[in-house]
């Protein structure tokens, strides 16, 4: 079956430019993760969705990063203005419910910043 | 502070040998403690879940230790092989929240 996808697999852009990263979870699971990692680092969670919706959003690094959910389904990850320091690769993950559950990650997305 | 610690430094064995890889956590009460490979340029794959009222957990060739009093997982690979090079990362549920705190991950090298 079809695992979690996310696109694009890597993004170059200027600072200053808005990106967009999609995540196409697991179809019927209705948890969704976003996580920051950076080169030698451990994941830093950014959000969660249950459903369509994210009630704690005290993860996302800054203003300038935002999530939404749409139809219990595909996930969108914006980040406004991009900062050298957002280099990273992102990756999502979704699971079929929120607590103790296995999550099935996506291949992530790469991005640079330059 | 809030805290969770995987051995940063690489982890070279011996093919055949038992792997122990040490996660532990300050100033969290997880219900859930998981342990997820991840390999270059990849994004982590689940092994094992283990909950607060559970001692040992095994698959395989994987067994996984909590305990709560010490504040630490253990990992162990037994019969390890070549295969088996990886990092492995441990993650916490942040009891009350839904989020899951990762570990920097330790990488594990088995040597032929």
């Amino acid at each position: 079956g079809a695992g979690v996808s996310q696109s694009p697999s890597n993004k170059v852009t200027e600072k200053g430019k808005d990106v967009e990263l999609r995540c196409d979870p697991i179809s019927g699971h209705t948890a969704l993760y976003w996580y920051r990692q950076s080169l030698g680092q451990g994941l830093e969670f950014l959000i969660y969705f249950q459903g369509n919706s994210a009630p704690d959003k005290s993860g996302l690094p800054s203003d300038r990063f935002s999530a939404e959910r749409t139809g219990g389904s595909v996930s969108t990850l914006t980040i406004q203005r991009t900062q050298q320091e957002d280099s990273a690769v992102y990756l999502c993950a979704s699971s079929p419910r929120l607590v103790g559950e296995t999550q099935y990650f996506g291949p992530g997305t790469r991005l640079l910043v330059l | 502070s809030q805290k969770i610690e995987q051995n940063s430094e690489a982890l070279n064995i011996q093919e055949g040998k038992t792997a122990t890889l040490t996660c532990n956590y300050t100033n969290y009460s997880p219900a859930y403690l998981q342990w997820y490979r991840q390999d270059p340029g990849r994004g982590p794959v689940f092994l094992l879940l283990i909950r607060e009222n559970e001692k040992e957990k095994r698959k395989e060739r994987l067994k996984v230790t909590f305990d709560t009093t010490l504040k630490q997982s253990l990992f162990h690979i037994t019969a390890s092989q070549p295969a088996d090079s990886a990092t492995y990362l441990c993650a916490l549920d942040d009891s009350g929240t839904y989020k899951y705190i990762f570990g920097t991950g330790t990488r594990l090298k088995v040597l032929a």
